[in-house]
């Protein structure tokens, strides 16, 4: 399979824990993005890279979010204190440049359930 | 900050019933428009990009036309296999890679 790789699939965890989401893009793709979409909401960015580096970030998204993506390949999404508002599905999507047909190539998500 | 507004929020069809489902916009300049179809569960999966208003893409029962404020999802006899939640997302020119999405329709197509 060589679309993008999310894991966990889901995750439940407790108020105040923290958790780890991994993205494995498609492994030509120099451009990856985080968003989170809650139940019938549409996609919400959240940031983005272009190889390893951090380009844009959204001004939702508090401190105790962090993302890296160390060798411009796969890529974890931290969250820290986990908070009951923070359960959502959680969506990577990768992309080649969004300047052409501007297809984010999306993997079927981590669905975070926080107690 | 760009906005997009999708209606309705949700479309019930019985199977052949053609309709469009609406996306309106609001952006500093528009660099690319686009639909994705979403089945529950999953990730957004890559329809159409529109970049300028006049321009249409057709694919299977889909056509998508774009005008300066919005740009219309157009189904034509559709079959229960198109029930999903259709999302329009933009991109502006300014410099950024960040795509808005909408809210999303959720078509239902009744057999």
């Amino acid at each position: 399979d060589t679309g993008v790789s999310q894991n966990p699939r889901h995750k439940i965890t407790k108020r105040g824990q923290n958790v780890t989401f991994r993205c494995d893009p498609i492994s030509e793709h120099n451009r990856l993005y985080w968003y989170r979409q809650t139940l019938g909401q549409g996609p919400e960015f959240l940031t983005y890279f272009q190889n390893e580096a951090q380009l844009e970030k959204s001004r939702l998204l508090s401190d105790r979010f962090s993302a890296e993506r160390p060798k411009g390949s796969f890529s974890t999404l931290e969250i820290q204190r986990t908070e009951q508002g923070d359960s959502a599905m959680y969506l990577c999507a990768s992309s080649l440049a969004i300047g052409n047909t501007g297809e984010l190539f999306f993997g079927e998500g981590s669905r975070l359930t926080v107690l | 900050e760009d906005q997009v507004t999708q209606s309705p929020e949700a479309l019930r069809l019985q199977e052949g019933e053609s309709s469009s489902l609406n996306c309106s916009y609001t952006v500093s300049g528009l660099r690319g428009l686009f639909w994705y179809r979403q089945d529950p569960g999953k990730g957004p999966e890559f329809l159409f990009t529109l970049y300028s208003a006049g321009e249409e893409k057709e694919k299977e029962r889909l056509k998508a036309t774009l005008t300066k404020k919005e740009s219309f999802l157009h189904i034509t006899a559709p079959k229960p296999e198109d029930s999903a939640t259709y999302l329009c997302a933009v991109l502006d020119s300014g410099g950024y890679q960040k795509v808005t999405f909408g809210t999303g329709t959720k078509l239902q197509v009744i057999p």
